[in-house]
């Protein structure tokens, strides 16, 4: 069963553009979290999605970014117009719909890294 | 106050030594606590959950004290493959959507040296 896969692994943007972040959740898990971890800080919260629904996005910035999980395919991270600020290590989890949401898997991460 | 305090370190011990590493939350409604393990530039990954009874799972020891508002994680015959940062992690009470959330504290970076 393979684990949860996050592409690219690393990008590299130019500042104005647009930055689409991927997200695989392992085989049968309904339940993505993104998380955003800043240079020498800890990780944080961003988005909670189960399949087509937003449950929580309280750590998403109001503006630029936004994500979703549609009935097919993977969870999309995306950053509009990016600044400096948005470099990152952008870690996506899942999680199965019949154990507790406690249980989080989480992928490989995407740097991202902004001129 | 940041939801999840943890003494960031370094903390240089040689191999065989104890260590312990602390932690504290600031909401008392927290509902399940955890340490997690995060090696340089990959992905946090769980080492285990803690419990009010305490457990332990080979040379690692952890404990909750909800009263406290305290989690303590204790490293046995430190090995070298130990160096690692070591997170701190709560969720929030069970109620509302914020079930699931993960809040992170910012880390202990623990080197074991030869």
């Amino acid at each position: 069963n393979a684990g949860v896969m996050q592409n690219p692994r690393h990008l590299v943007r130019r500042r104005g553009q647009e930055a689409r972040l991927r997200c695989s959740p392992m085989k049968g898990h309904s339940h993505v979290y993104w998380y955003r971890q800043l240079p020498e800080e800890g990780l944080k919260f961003m988005v909670y999605l189960q399949k087509e629904n937003i449950i929580d996005e309280s750590g998403m910035p109001k503006e630029r970014f936004s994500a979703e999980f549609p009935k097919e395919g993977p969870s999309i991270l995306r950053i509009q117009q990016v600044v400096r600020g948005d470099s990152a290590a952008y870690f996506c989890a899942s999680s199965p719909p019949w154990v507790s949401t406690d249980t989080q898997y989480f992928g490989p991460g995407t740097r991202l890294t902004v001129l | 106050r940041k939801e999840v305090e943890q003494d960031p370190g370094p903390f240089n011990v040689p191999e065989g030594a104890t260590v312990a590493f602390n932690c504290t939350y600031s909401n008392s409604a927290s509902q399940s606590f955890f340490w997690y393990r995060q090696d340089c530039r990959k992905e946090p990954k769980l080492l285990m959950s803690v419990y009010s009874s305490g457990n332990e799972d080979g040379r690692f020891t952890a404990q909750l004290n909800r009263a406290s508002q305290y989690i303590s994680l204790l490293i046995r015959d430190s090995k070298l493959s130990d160096s690692a940062t070591y997170l701190c992690v709560v969720t929030p009470d069970a109620g509302g959507t914020s079930y699931g959330k993960l809040t992170f504290g910012q880390g202990t970076i623990l080197t074991v040296h030869p």
